[in-house]
């Protein structure tokens, strides 16, 4: 039972462009979503989170969105940068599995100069 | 910024070699940490929720007598794979979590690439 999805296995964009990676999760108990970015041979890196009190945070050329109805959330970057090509995962935590994190399968995101 | 660091980076060993795997919060204290195993492609797979002073708790599935978990201090856990075989070859990733809240993100190590030949 896959409870958190990145539908898209790829996204490629011109750099200066608008990156937008989706997730979608169907345990409505969580209530924390981050995004980390991850390089090969490395352990990921945390960028932005939020909590579902609100619908939007920013950090940065990062924002995340979060739709509790749909239970979908994007990260959006703003612009793209050759250096933000990785694989993103989102992650969501939940009241029932305390700080215990649930993965997405990633998103490698390919920025072109 | 908060910093876990973890070691060996990549192990080459035999099979039937037991390996550790040290993950350590450089900068924070961890009541809890948590491993992680990636194969190629694929996402993180919680495998184990590491206390302090206490048993771990694994994740449906995980073997707990063959992936030996010791969280000893605040500031640092082991993850002993015992008798390692082929099938054990993977991304073993550590996590902690800083002090401060449920809403505290969880820093990763770089993880260990682990070979069993």
């Amino acid at each position: 039972d896959q409870q958190v999805k990145q539908n898209s296995p790829s996204l490629s964009v011109q750099e200066g462009r608008i990156s937008i990676l989706n997730c979608d999760y169907t345990n409505s108990m969580f209530d924390y979503f981050l995004w980390y970015k991850k390089y090969p041979a490395e352990g990921p890196t945390f960028l932005i989170s939020i909590s579902s009190i609100k619908d939007k945070n920013e950090d940065g050329r990062f924002t995340v969105f979060l739709n509790k109805s749909a239970k979908h959330l994007s990260l959006h970057i703003v612009p793209s940068q050759p250096g933000d090509s990785a694989v993103y995962f989102c992650a969501a935590s939940g009241v029932p599995s305390g700080s215990r994190l649930t993965f997405g399968e990633g998103t490698q995101l390919t920025v072109n100069p | 910024g908060a910093v876990v660091s973890q070691h060996p980076s990549w192990v080459i060993c035999k099979s039937g070699t037991s390996v550790k795997i040290e993950c350590r919060s450089l900068d924070f204290q961890a009541t809890t940490m948590f491993w992680y195993r990636q194969f190629p492609k694929q996402s993180l797979m919680l495998m184990a929720t590491s206390n302090e002073g206490s048993k771990a708790t694994y994740e449906q599935g995980v073997e707990k007598d063959k992936f030996l978990i010791n969280h000893a201090s605040l500031t640092l856990s082991t993850l002993t794979v015992t008798s390692a075989h082929p099938e054990d070859s993977s991304f073993y990733i550590c996590s902690a979590r800083p002090p401060g809240g449920v809403f505290q993100p969880q820093h990763f190590g770089d993880g260990t690439r682990l070979s069993i030949l």
